[in-house]
């Protein structure tokens, strides 16, 4: 089956650790994107990547970090720099041709102990 | 800067009404919209894609219509079931070679039975 896998579905942050979100997908996609979701709002970018090796901030990426070592994965490391980590974050990948359209993994919630 | 708003933020109807969801955005130069699922705790689905030199899109007892120059989107679900109880998200993706997407709010629907 082809899709977008995200783990841990929970995970849980002390203070002034860092932790890092898999995602993986087996697309083939080129394109992947970290959303994250805070009650009741929509959802904002965080990171995307267009292409193996390279990475774009997105509109909130202050207190995160992510590599695109392989085209099928795309983690996201989230610091102890970011002050308000409780959120439910989502990966998402876009195929290239025809009518582009993103996918999405299942999500990952993360507390903070 | 591109903005995007749903109206209403909450939505209760009893079974087998038809209702109207709707989307607005501040930025014509749009590439396509997409409305998407989000079941509680879960990732999202897309339920239609409308491109920007498109009018509406149909799947089943889905309806979407896109009207760029007046910034509106309008998804139109027919005969409501208790079963598209859910949160629906709208989300824009600007022209240009990102992909990346500007999500509203959502609206979160009950169906009653």
């Amino acid at each position: 089956d082809g899709g977008i896998t995200q783990s841990p579905k929970y995970l849980f942050r002390k203070e002034g650790q860092n932790v890092t979100l898999s995602c993986e997908q087996n697309l083939n996609h080129d394109a992947m994107y970290w959303y994250r979701q805070d009650p009741g709002q929509g959802l904002r970018l965080i990171y995307y990547s267009q292409i193996v090796n390279d990475f774009q901030k997105g509109d909130i990426a202050e207190g995160y970090s992510v590599s695109r070592e392989k085209k099928e994965s795309f983690p996201l490391t989230v610091t102890s720099a970011q002050k308000n980590p409780t959120a439910f974050y989502l990966c998402a990948s876009r195929n290239g041709g025809g009518v582009e359209t993103q996918y999405f993994g299942p999500g990952t919630r993360l507390l903070v102990l | 800067k591109q903005e995007v708003t749903q109206i209403p933020a909450a939505l209760s109807v009893p079974e087998g009404e038809n209702l109207v969801l709707n989307c607005s955005f501040t930025d014509s130069a749009i590439y396509n919209l997409q409305w998407f699922r989000q079941d509680p705790g879960k990732g999202l689905t897309s339920l239609l894609l409308i491109q920007s030199s498109q009018r509406e899109q149909t799947s089943g007892r889905l309806n979407a219509s896109l009207d760029k120059s007046s910034g509106r989107s309008t998804l139109y679900i027919a005969a409501s079931q208790p079963g598209d109880s859910a949160t629906y998200l709208c989300a824009v993706r600007p022209s240009g070679n990102t992909g990346k997407l500007i999500f509203g709010q959502g609206t979160t629907l009950q169906v009653k039975p």
